[in-house]
């Protein structure tokens, strides 16, 4: 899997958008990106993944550029319970055989 | 559907202790796999599965291990504990389809005296 970095931490204000970048320079044609978010301390959740094109869905958008080095995952509408640990990942979606590494993510908080 | 069920969600060991942490999820997934989480830290990959009588090796394997006779299950062995193996270990499960989403269980949280 390519490695991904992320900035440890970002604040951002409830109810702005937020907007956590990654970066994956490394990333090969058929790596997929992948985001997670880990609430306290409950399992991570999944949030959205994409390929080339932009990606929404009704948690979250994200943005790759074009050429697929960095990422963008935007939260059109913080809120508190937005706070958590986000963790960027690429790898390759459909394949079976391919172990799944975490970063340390970027741990978000929401101020009101 | 239950998803991902870890058991136990808590549990406290003294040193040299041998347990298993139990996983198993109800949605056919090939593919299994266990993290630990100590504070303040991402999740690091301890083994996974891509099937039954198939596992390998993650980042830390020192120290655990593991075993997939069936599709549903995949335990964790611990088989002398050390205070160094106190994390919350989290197992996994992925949909090998197009979202290849992971679904992960609620956590086991051990402590090691």
């Amino acid at each position: 899997d390519a490695k991904t970095t992320q900035p440890p931490s970002m604040d951002c204000a409830e109810g702005r958008a937020a907007n956590l970048p990654c970066n994956h320079s490394t990333i090969s044609g058929n790596e997929y990106v992948y985001w997670y978010r880990q609430i306290h301390s409950q399992g991570p959740q999944y949030i959205i993944h994409g390929l080339k094109n932009n990606e929404t869905n009704e948690m979250a958008s994200l943005i790759i550029t074009e050429d697929r080095k960095s990422s963008t995952l935007i939260l059109p509408h913080a809120t508190l319970r937005d706070t958590a640990v986000y963790y960027c990942i690429v790898r390759v979606a459909v394949a079976s055989y391919d172990k799944v590494i975490f970063g340390p993510g970027t741990s978000l908080s929401v101020i009101p | 559907n239950a998803g991902v069920t870890q058991t136990p969600k808590f549990q406290v060991l003294k040193t040299g202790q041998s347990m298993t942490l139990q996983c198993a999820q109800d949605m056919n997934h090939e593919y299994m796999s266990w993290y630990r989480q100590d504070p303040g830290m991402g999740l690091r990959l301890i083994h996974y599965s891509v099937g039954a009588g198939i596992t390998d090796q993650g980042e830390v394997p020192n120290g655990y291990n593991v075993s997939r006779s069936t599709t549903e299950d995949f335990p964790l062995r611990l088989l002398s504990a050390a205070p160094s193996q106190t994390s919350v270990y989290f197992c996994a499960s992925r949909d090998s389809g197009d979202t290849g989403e992971l679904f992960f269980g609620e956590g086991s949280r051990l402590t090691v005296l």
